[in-house]
């Protein structure tokens, strides 16, 4: 079965560190490739989507993705964090076989003070 | 390869006793976390250490204490052991930084009766 994996539940960095999350799809087909984010007490929101073209997306609030089509993978990054991306980030995918949306399990930032 | 050990596999215990869950790694993580897992719910956390006596409260800290007066170790205190904290425990740790694996130790599956 289609899954996508997201490696860690949780991530501790100190402000004014560098971010990488992991996100990995099991699907040999077409994706298209999408990174939310939800923000303590608020509803999920969209930071950045690959559907095709450069494989280096950047999205908001400084952050980017990059597509490696033969790791299946999808890492959000962003080069320096703030106590303000304290939130939880769930990687997706949609397949093309089925247009049907994966998610991750989401990984939850936590900037220490 | 990082180890992280629990202290027991299985444990059982009567409601009202104070109850000691250990965790041991050996690779050197500044951070460490605790867990329960239960059927539906997925993983919960219930308290992460960033450094030695540092601590903070996770999304389900009540009913328990935690102790870090070592690097590598962190412990979970059930201080009044109650049926309702019958649960898979799990202990994981990270180094700090982006992109660094999330190691889990093998659980403890605790009853309490």
């Amino acid at each position: 079965a289609q899954s996508v994996s997201q490696h860690n539940h949780h991530v501790i960095l100190s402000e004014a560190a560098s971010l990488e999350l992991g996100c990995n799809y099991s699907y040999g087909g077409t994706v298209n490739l999408f990174w939310y984010v939800q923000y303590p007490g608020q509803h999920l929101q969209l930071l950045l989507k690959y559907f095709s073209g450069d494989p280096l997306v950047k999205g908001i609030k400084g952050f980017e993705a990059e597509f490696i089509k033969s790791k299946f993978s999808f890492n959000l990054r962003k080069p320096s964090v703030q106590w303000s991306d304290t939130a939880e980030y769930f990687c997706a995918v949609i397949l093309d076989s089925n247009y049907q949306l994966i998610w991750g399990a989401g990984t939850k930032l936590i900037i220490k003070p | 390869d990082v180890k992280v050990t629990q202290s027991s596999r299985y444990l059982v215990k009567r409601t009202g006793e104070k109850v000691f869950l250990e965790c041991v790694q050996d690779m050197d993580h500044e951070n460490m976390f605790w867990y329960r897992q239960d059927p539906g719910l997925g993983l919960r956390l219930i308290y992460f250490s960033y450094d030695v006596k540092m601590k903070e409260k996770g999304d389900i800290p009540e009913g328990y204490s935690v102790s870090r007066e070592k690097k590598e170790r962190f412990s979970l205190i059930l201080e009044s052991a109650s049926t309702n904290q019958t649960s898979m425990y799990l202990c994981a740790s990270i180094l700090s930084g982006g992109n660094q694996p999330q190691h889990f130790g093998d659980g403890t599956r605790l009853s309490i009766l």
